[in-house]
């Protein structure tokens, strides 16, 4: 059975670094047909997609993060790795890492979700 | 970019059928996801493909989509489906990943 577990720093200073490490087991993340995602939270309100790594390597970010954002992949430790620079109290929120199906372009769905992580930015 | 629009709450007594709709421009013409999230936990899938259910979700969980409506069904309403609900589509023409609102659903 697939699990995803992040961890990372809870506690995080403006202006710094926010890194999120997603462990993966049930499954290798070189499998193809799926994707590994972040997504996150913020106190009280919705979900908005951060941006996902393909089994190949390649990136999609949203928009309004992509200049901050940087999402990796390695395959020997079964990991993904989330870092978001220059945050500010708005980056607070609950992250969570997912896998993403992805099927024909358009079908996609997240299948599995880690448990989350609270982060807070603040000095 | 690609918008989607839900109600942010929605109110039905036990037993009863509740209706969860996401609007977007064509959004018939995607593919539609839905989530359930119950405080303090992840969410998880309990529609995709716009209708299709995984494996462990109830029959009484059905979705339908249409024209600008997407539409999340459930069916004998139960207390224990008190949550947030989220829709979610593949934005093909940015490759990018949209996410509706939510809309919090009430057991009276």
């Amino acid at each position: 059975q697939l699990q995803l577990q992040a961890s990372g720093s809870g506690l995080v200073k403006p202006s710094q670094t926010l890194s999120l490490t997603c462990a993966v087991s049930g499954d290798s993340i070189s499998s193809g047909g799926y994707s590994w995602s972040w997504i996150r939270q913020p106190p009280g309100k919705g979900l908005e997609w951060i941006g996902h790594v393909s089994h190949s390597g390649s990136t999609y970010y949203n928009p309004s993060l992509k200049s901050r954002v940087t999402i990796s992949v390695d395959t020997s430790k079964n990991v993904f790795s989330l870092n978001l620079s220059s945050v500010t109290a708005a980056d607070t929120a609950v992250y969570f890492c997912a896998r993403l199906i992805v099927v024909a372009s358009a079908h996609t769905r997240f299948d599995s979700w880690g448990q989350g992580t609270l982060v807070a930015v603040s000095s | 970019s690609y918008v989607l629009t839900q109600s942010p709450s929605v109110s039905v007594a036990p037993g009863q059928t509740a209706r969860i709709s996401c609007g977007g421009n064509y959004i018939g013409g995607q593919s539609v996801q839905w989530y359930q999230q119950k405080p303090g936990q992840a969410p998880v899938l309990v529609v995709y493909d716009d209708s299709d259910r995984p494996s462990g979700i109830p029959e009484r969980f059905s979705g339908s989509n249409s024209g600008n409506t997407a539409s999340l069904t459930i069916s004998r309403v139960e207390a224990g489906d008190e949550a947030d609900y989220y829709c979610q589509v593949w934005d093909s023409s940015s490759n990018l990943v949209v996410f509706g609102g939510g809309t919090k659903l009430t057991v009276l």
